[in-house]
């Protein structure tokens, strides 16, 4: 039973197009997140959201689009990608949005071409 | 916001040997974690951390809150230990955000 799990592993995709990125987590936790790793494998936040609010929103172009239909789902969505959007992209859950121990789906390798 | 810095940056261990990974912070915290990325790509969850001291297996860590520090020993390292190590705290006084170091690559030989 994976706890958080993201789909799918690796996207491939041309400029221009728009593609999603799901996540679900099975742990019960309150609150989701997106982080980015790029190609130095630094690692930032990108969203969170706490019981399907959005708590935290980083300074991320407004085509990246998160959307949590429910405490156990945070999907990524990404309009007219760019070359500069590839990049590892991890969601993560935790139990409370600050002080408790977050854990990291598998990541999803997004390559535009 | 908060600063999180490792060292050191690259590590090459011949496998049996021990080793010590620094992870320094500006500020106070509330949540101090370490996580393992494997050659795969996985963030695996070592420990979590945000004072005292902590083992699991050939892993331990300690934090000093207080001095704004957590080291991770690794000893009688394997291959299987090759990857990159990151450090990551969250601070009230950055918004609650886990703030991730810029790791540490380690690569054990055989």
């Amino acid at each position: 039973d994976t706890a958080v799990s993201q789909t799918p592993k690796y996207l491939v995709t041309q400029m221009g197009n728009d593609k999603s990125i799901k996540c679900e987590q099975n742990l019960g936790h309150d609150t989701m997140y997106w982080y980015k790793q790029d190609s130095k494998k630094f690692l930032k936040i990108m969203f969170s959201y706490n019981n399907k609010e959005l708590i935290i929103n980083e300074t991320v172009p407004n085509r990246f689009s998160p959307k949590s239909p429910d405490k156990a789902h945070l999907n990524l969505h990404i309009n007219s990608l760019e070359l500069g959007d590839s990049a590892v992209y991890f969601c993560a859950s935790s139990q409370d949005w600050w002080g408790t121990e977050a854990f990291f789906g598998q990541g999803t390798r997004l390559t535009v071409v | 916001g908060i600063q999180v810095e490792q060292s050191p940056p690259d590590l090459i261990l011949q496998e049996g040997a021990n080793s010590t990974l620094r992870c320094n912070f500006s500020d106070s915290v509330n949540n101090l974690q370490w996580f393992h990325q494997n050659p795969w790509g996985q963030l695996i969850n070592l420990f979590y951390i945000p004072s005292g001291t902590k083992q699991n297996g050939r892993l331990s860590a300690t934090t000093v809150a207080t001095e704004r520090y957590s080291l991770l020993y690794i000893s009688s390292s394997q291959t299987t230990d090759s990857g990159v190590y990151f450090c990551a705290v969250e601070a009230k006084a950055a918004g609650n955000k886990l703030t991730f170091g810029g790791g540490t690559r380690v690569l054990v030989k055989p």
